[in-house]
C-alpha cells in the first residue's frame, strides 16, 4: 500500500486563525516531508523529519511549525498566515532522505483570505 | 545557481505523437540519484522512476523509456506514441547531499515541463 494520506484537501483561513494540516503514512518510511507548491512551480521543501530528527529550510517563516506525534503523522501547524502563503501543500514519505523515491499525497490546497 | 534545467516550459503534442522531455543537472557529488515525477491535473505528484549515478543503462518501461547520459548530465524522458492522460507537469529531481553540519539533504526539483496531450 503506497499512500499518502492528507486531511483536509482544501482549506479556507482567515489571517488571525490557527489551523493544522495532517499527513499519514502506514509504509513504514523513516523520512516525511512537508512542501510547499504554487502555481507552476515546482515544490519547495519546507521541512524534513527523518530518523527523529527535523530539519528546516531556513526560509520558512515561524508562522508555520511541523509536528511529528510518531514516525507515520507529520502535522503541520499554521498561525498567522498571510495571504502569499496560500499555495498546495504536499506531504511526502520516503525510505530513507536521500536515495529513496518520494510518495506524495494529494495535498491541501490552502486559501489565506 | 539551479542545479536541475528543464529548459522547455510547455510542450504541445498531438496525440499518438512521441515526445522528449529534457533534464540537464549540476552536481559536486560523484554519487547521486535522479528522478522523474508526473504532476498531473489533480495534483498528486507521482514517481516515475530512479536511477542512480553509476547505472547509465537506459531504461524502458512500457510507452516511457529514459535516456542517462553522465557525459552530458542529462536524464531524458521519452514518452512514445503520447495519449491524453500523458498530460501533466513533469519534474525532474536531483538528490543532493548537504553540507556535512551546515545542511540537510533533499532532492531538487526542476522547474517541470507542462505537456499537453492533444486528441
Amino acid at each position: 500500500d503506497t499512500e499518502v494520506t492528507q486531511t483536509p484537501k482544501h482549506l479556507v483561513m482567515g489571517m488571525t486563525n490557527k489551523k493544522s494540516l495532517k499527513c499519514e503514512q502506514h509504509m513504514g518510511h523513516r523520512a516525511m516531508y512537508w512542501y510547499k507548491q504554487k502555481a507552476k512551480k515546482p515544490p519547495e521543501l519546507m521541512f524534513v523529519y527523518s530518523y527523529e530528527k527535523l530539519s528546516i529550510n531556513e526560509s520558512v517563516p515561524s508562522r508555520f511549525s511541523p509536528e511529528c506525534p510518531n514516525s507515520s503523522l507529520l502535522n503541520l501547524h499554521l498561525h498567522a498566515l498571510q495571504p502569499e502563503d496560500s499555495a498546495l501543500y504536499l506531504c511526502a514519505s520516503s525510505q530513507d532522505q536521500r536515495w529513496s523515491e518520494q510518495y506524495f499525497g494529494p495535498g491541501t490546497r490552502l486559501t489565506v483570505t | 545557481a539551479q542545479k536541475v534545467t528543464q529548459a522547455q516550459t510547455e510542450i504541445s503534442v498531438v496525440e499518438k505523437e512521441d515526445v522528449t522531455l529534457d533534464c540537464v543537472y549540476e552536481t559536486r557529488d560523484t554519487t547521486y540519484y535522479l528522478f522523474w515525477y508526473k504532476q498531473p491535473p489533480s495534483g498528486e505528484l507521482v514517481f516515475l522512476i530512479r536511477r542512480n549515478s553509476f547505472d547509465e543503462q537506459n531504461e524502458i518501461s512500457g510507452r516511457y523509456s529514459w535516456n542517462f547520459q553522465k557525459s552530458t548530465s542529462s536524464f531524458n524522458f521519452t514518452i512514445t506514441a503520447s495519449q491524453v492522460v500523458d498530460s501533466a507537469v513533469y519534474f525532474c529531481a536531483l538528490s543532493e547531499a548537504g553540507v556535512l553540519g551546515t545542511s540537510y539533504d533533499k532532492v531538487i526539483f526542476g522547474p517541470g515541463t507542462s505537456l499537453s496531450v492533444i486528441p
